[in-house]
Formats: structure tokens, sequence, C-alpha cells
């Protein structure tokens, strides 16, 4: 099962939106609405933001917002601020009864 | 408050074994299932494996990369997960994290632990 694959960087200015995609396959992020965004600051546990396509855990700003469109996910920003300032990971269920992350990517705060 | 905290890594030669505990509160362990993850320094993270709940027998999923080699299992008498790791290979290194499936079809992974390394090195 090969990674989902994510842009491996995205920067903004404070106060700007910015979009982060992930592209799977119909095996998996076109198959299923299981999929799932985590932050993951230097050193510290990842942190889930959204889960199945676009529903914010509690406590979680909303400022993030998750959509997707066939076998594109995709996790915005708004608002951007410093402290958004990590790496983001998707993850989607297959149709082998696995998951996948995708490949990661850099948000830097300009 | 819902807790896991893993233990176990350590430095382990290339084909030796090792075994991670993921230690659990805060929520009835045996009705969730239960995830492990793991991150190679400097890399993505990388889904290993599950068990699912007592509903569903305990049953198990593993990745590719590890299947055969990595067996998940569970104390529900202590709340504990395992991780039992056999011909550990360089690739293996990483940090390992235990995360609780969370949600109607615990599709997501809420809380993580802190993580254990694990590092395959002669």
């Amino acid at each position: 099962q090969s990674a989902l694959t994510q842009p491996a960087s995205v920067s903004g200015s404070p106060g700007q939106s910015i979009t982060i995609s992930c592209t799977g396959t119909s095996s998996d992020v076109g198959r299923y609405n299981y999929v799932s965004w985590y932050q993951q600051h230097p050193g510290k546990a990842p942190k889930v933001m959204i889960y199945d396509v676009s529903n914010r855990p509690s406590g979680v700003s909303n400022r993030f917002s998750g959509s997707k469109s066939g076998n594109t996910a995709s996790l915005t920003i708004s608002g951007l601020q410093a402290e958004d300032e990590a790496d983001y990971y998707c993850s989607s269920y297959t149709t082998s009864s696995t998951y996948v992350f995708g490949t990661g990517t850099k948000v830097t705060v300009l | 408050e819902v807790q896991l905290v893993e233990s176990g890594g350590g430095l382990v030669q290339p084909g030796g074994s090792l075994r991670l505990s993921c230690a659990t509160s805060g929520f009835t362990f045996s009705d969730h299932y239960m995830e492990w993850v793991r991150q190679a320094p400097g890399k993505g993270l990388e889904w290993v494996g599950r068990t699912r709940n007592k509903a569903y027998s305990y049953t198990t999923e593993y990745a590719a990369s590890v299947k055969g080699r990595f067996t998940i299992s569970r104390d529900g008498s202590k709340d504990l997960l395992y991780l039992q790791m056999n011909s550990l290979k360089t690739e293996d290194t990483a940090v390992y994290y235990c995360a609780r499936g969370s949600g109607t079809y615990y599709s997501w992974f809420d809380p993580w632990g802190q993580g254990t390394l694990v590092t395959v090195s002669s």
C-alpha cells in the first residue's frame, strides 16, 4: 500500500488561508469517508484535527476544515496562526482493512 | 482522563525481538479498537496494525511490512496493549506510538501515547 500523496510544504502569512491536499486511489480515499488529519509538532505525538473527512473533534478550532472530492481529500486552515506551524498528515482506511498515512506536509507560518 | 503510556523500547540487534507495552487508563479498554503507528527518524507516520474490540473478538490486522513478524495482543485484566516484534530489521527503527481507535467505526486515532523509541542496530 503506497502512502497517500501530500505536498512536502505549504506556507502562508498570519491570517491567510492555506489548503493541503491528500491524493489517494479508489481503494482508499475515493472508497471510504474515513479520512482523518493529524497535526504533529516537533517531538510531540500526533493530534487529530479532522475525522471522517470533515468532522472536528471537540476542542479543535473551527479554523480547521476538511473536504473530499473523488480520490483527493483536503485540509484547510483559515486565519493562519503561528501555533499552526507543524507537520500535517492525512490518513485513510483501505480496502485491505488497513490504514495508510500521507507523506506529510510541513506548514510554515511566514 | 484517557491516557496511553508506551514502554519497552530500546536497542536491539537485527534479527532480535522486543515487546512493547501500552498502559491504558480512563476508558473501557475492551470496548475500543487499539492501534500501533510508527515513525522512523525524520520520516512520516506508518500504520503498523490494530486489534479490534471484544465485540469483534479482538481480531487483528497488520501492515504488509510487518505481517508475519509482529503480533498485537492485549491483557484485559491489566488494560495493557502489546506489540511483539520478532525478526527485527534496521528499517524497523522508529518511535512506536499506541493510539485508541475512536468514533462510531473506530476510524480515527485519539488519543496517542508519547511514543517509545526502538533502535535496531548492530
